[in-house]
């Protein structure tokens, strides 16, 4: 399996800027790091997904060191709505196909 | 809709009766997951297909669970003479990778089916 390690949770304030670190230090030379965002009653949302340096999109950026065993998701400027929980997973293939592990994920409350 | 459904939303039913939860993907999504979530854990695996057939089942707890996608869409997750520690949300998610070997990237998430045994 591949193992992920994050906080349990993680407070901020609105505006402010969250960066939620997760360890990964049995990651394989071609897996992924994807992260997700779950909100109560729903199901997963994907975030971002990056292999390795810095990759950007409209919600969130991920920073990947060059060796991998870490990463670090960070949401600028957060807000109420932001409240949730994280997950990051090593997407990784097995056999042909991607196998997703979902760890107990970083509750993230935002306060005013 | 657009989205993954999954119906029923909420079910409750007695230990030792038989369930069958559906799960309608995105329309020409071929991969298909079946997750299983329990209250303050993340989703566990439990099965994925590529198209009609089941590529990994090896997160199946026991063999009271099944699932199937005769017709690679729609698929139903079975599980027979339900216990208590069957309860949990179960969740099914997309994805449009069209080979197994792909990448499947995002996967879509469909709402869940919380299964409640009494």
């Amino acid at each position: 399996l591949a193992k992920t390690t994050q906080p349990i949770s993680m407070d901020s304030y609105e505006g402010q800027e969250v960066n939620i670190t997760c360890s990964h230090n049995n990651i394989a030379t071609n897996d992924y790091i994807t992260w997700y965002q779950q909100f109560p009653s729903q199901g997963p949302r994907f975030i971002i997904q990056g292999y390795k340096t810095k990759v950007t999109n409209e919600v969130a950026s991920l920073f990947i060191p060059a060796d991998r065993k870490s990463s670090t998701l960070s949401l600028p400027r957060v807000s109420l709505s932001d409240t949730a929980v994280y997950y990051c997973l090593v997407d990784r293939m097995n056999s042909g196909y991607s196998t997703l592990t979902f760890g107990k994920g970083t509750m993230l409350l935002v306060s005013p | 809709g657009a989205g993954v459904s999954q119906t029923p939303s909420n079910k409750v039913t007695e230990k030792g009766k038989y369930v069958e939860l559906r799960c309608d993907p995105i329309s020409g999504h071929t991969a298909l997951y079946w997750y299983r979530q329990s209250l303050g854990q993340g989703p566990e695996f439990l099965i994925y297909f590529q198209g009609t057939g089941a590529a990994d089942d090896s997160g199946l707890p026991n063999d009271r669970f099944f699932a199937v996608r005769p017709e690679g869409s729609v698929s139903t997750l079975k599980i027979q003479r339900t216990e208590r520690g069957d309860s949990a949300v179960y969740l099914c998610a997309s994805s449009p990778a069209k080979v197994a070997g792909e990448r499947p990237g995002e996967l879509f998430f469909g709402e869940g089916s919380r299964l409640t045994v009494l």
